[in-house]
């Protein structure tokens, strides 16, 4: 596999549930990202990872926890989500500052 | 203040014609890149186009090209003889500062230009 990988494409779960998203990057990149796009809305950078230490947080709810055990893998942790969280929630990776590449995307829907 | 402006919501325009997708910015950081993405109604972002700052001539990559005016802190993407298949979101971004190899910069993003190509 090449590129950003993140699964899974969509996801449904209730607000008392938990789940985790995903990321995963074959680009040799140092550096991952977690953003959120909501209709009409510009992407929204929530979280930054460099060499898998987490350098940038945006002010994000504790109810979103990232975790990156290595270079290559990035995950988001859910719980007890609102529904103003359901949005497409996007990983992307880098070299420094280039080379920026996003995956497809997870389309979460909270009910 | 917005740091990036796309002022086009929408945008409708005939097969074969070209297209020009209005970007402004906004940094006081004299090192910064300016890229173009594109996504379909998959989501995912497809990358199109990169201007750095320092560069001393427009970017251009097959059918897209960016013009880039640095004293008006434009950078608008062109799409020259537009095809059916370029129906898509569009969206500026901008990356502050220069991270030598191994740093790590987010980038922000405009709201988007919702462009549709009529046959």
């Amino acid at each position: 596999e090449t590129g950003v990988t993140q699964t899974p494409r969509h996801l449904v779960m209730g607000m008392t549930n938990k789940k985790s998203l995903k990321c995963e990057q074959h680009l040799g990149h140092n550096a991952m990202y977690w953003y959120k796009q909501s209709a009409k809305k510009p992407l929204e950078l929530m979280f930054v990872y460099n060499f898998k230490e987490q350098t940038e947080n945006n002010s994000v709810p504790s109810r979103f926890s990232p975790e990156c055990p290595n270079s290559s893998h990035l995950f988001l942790h859910l719980h007890t989500l609102q529904p103003e969280d359901s949005a497409l929630y996007l990983c992307a990776s880098s070299q420094g500052g280039d080379g920026y590449t996003f995956g497809s995307g997870t389309r979460l829907t909270v009910v | 203040a917005q740091k990036i402006t796309q002022t086009q919501p929408g945008m409708f325009v005939q097969e074969k014609e070209a297209v020009t997708l209005d970007c402004t910015y906004d940094t006081s950081d004299p090192s910064y890149g300016l890229f173009w993405y594109k996504q379909p109604s998959s989501g995912e972002m497809i990358f199109l186009i990169y201007q750095g700052s320092y560069d001393q001539q427009n970017a251009t990559e097959g059918r897209y090209s960016l013009n880039f005016q640095k004293a008006r802190k434009s950078a608008n993407l062109v799409i020259s003889a537009s095809q059916l298949g370029d129906s898509a979101m569009y969206f500026c971004a901008m990356r502050e500062g220069h991270r030598p190899w191994g740093g790590a910069d987010g980038l922000t993003f405009g709201k988007g230009t919702h462009l549709i190509i009529q046959p």
